[in-house]
């Protein structure tokens, strides 16, 4: 357990659904990252918070996915009207930045969406 | 605009054999660099992380170096196992975002 938590961790939607994931960081984490990931892929980079500000969001992403992180605590994963090949593994990661280590990060397990 | 690449994508050798996998950077403006390992459906674990200020860092079985000024890391695996068998990813944080290359899946023979 890395102390990052992802829910759900399998959802199955019909196309056209709109389905949101939750990450849950290590608390005295400030930085947040998703990322999507499918087979044989490594993580690909989606968007990240640092406290409760978006500083960066990937132009793989569509309209349809939106992240917020509104406290700065935890943060959801939007996907709207959902298409086939937003099928993948959602993972979230958390890290603090500091100076001296720059970013460490800890992932969840990731959330796993099928549509069908 | 960092790139990742690991080489090999994908190793099979027997229990007991020492092997080296490797990661190369494009932007050595980083922090540090972390590995990971991945079993099949599930997150990253992170393994190791060097300080951009060593040269290596161990864990058991596990070595990794890196190399800013060259754009590489490599982690050795000594004495592999059934159980080393998974996916390792490397990751090279700047001050922002953190990209990962494809990996390297290892399958270790009994």
């Amino acid at each position: 357990d890395t102390g990052v938590s992802q829910d759900p961790r399998h959802k199955i939607t019909k196309r056209g659904q709109n389905v949101t994931f939750r990450c849950d960081p290590i608390s005295e984490h400030n930085r947040l990252y998703w990322y999507r990931q499918t087979l044989g892929q490594g993580p690909e980079f989606l968007t990240y918070f640092q406290n409760e500000a978006q500083l960066e969001k990937s132009r793989l992403l569509s309209d349809r996915f939106s992240a917020e992180r509104p406290k700065g605590s935890f943060s959801t994963l939007e996907i709207q009207r959902t298409e086939q090949g937003d099928s993948a593994m959602y993972l979230c990661a958390s890290g603090s930045r500091q100076a001296s280590s720059g970013n460490t990060i800890y992932f969840g397990e990731g959330s796993w969406l099928t549509v069908v | 605009k960092q790139e990742v690449t690991q080489i090999p994508a994908a190793l099979s050798v027997p229990e007991g054999e020492n092997l080296v996998l490797n990661c190369s950077f494009t932007d050595s403006a980083i922090y540090n660099l972390q590995w990971f390992r991945q079993d099949p459906g599930k997150g990253l674990t992170s393994l190791l992380l060097i300080q951009s200020s060593q040269r290596e860092q161990t864990s058991g079985r596990l070595n990794a170096s890196l190399d800013k000024s060259s754009g590489r890391s490599t982690l050795y695996i000594a004495a592999s196992q059934p159980g080393d068998s998974a996916t390792y990813l490397c990751a090279p944080p700047g001050d922002d975002k953190i990209i990962f290359g494809k990996g390297t899946r290892l399958h270790i023979l009994p």
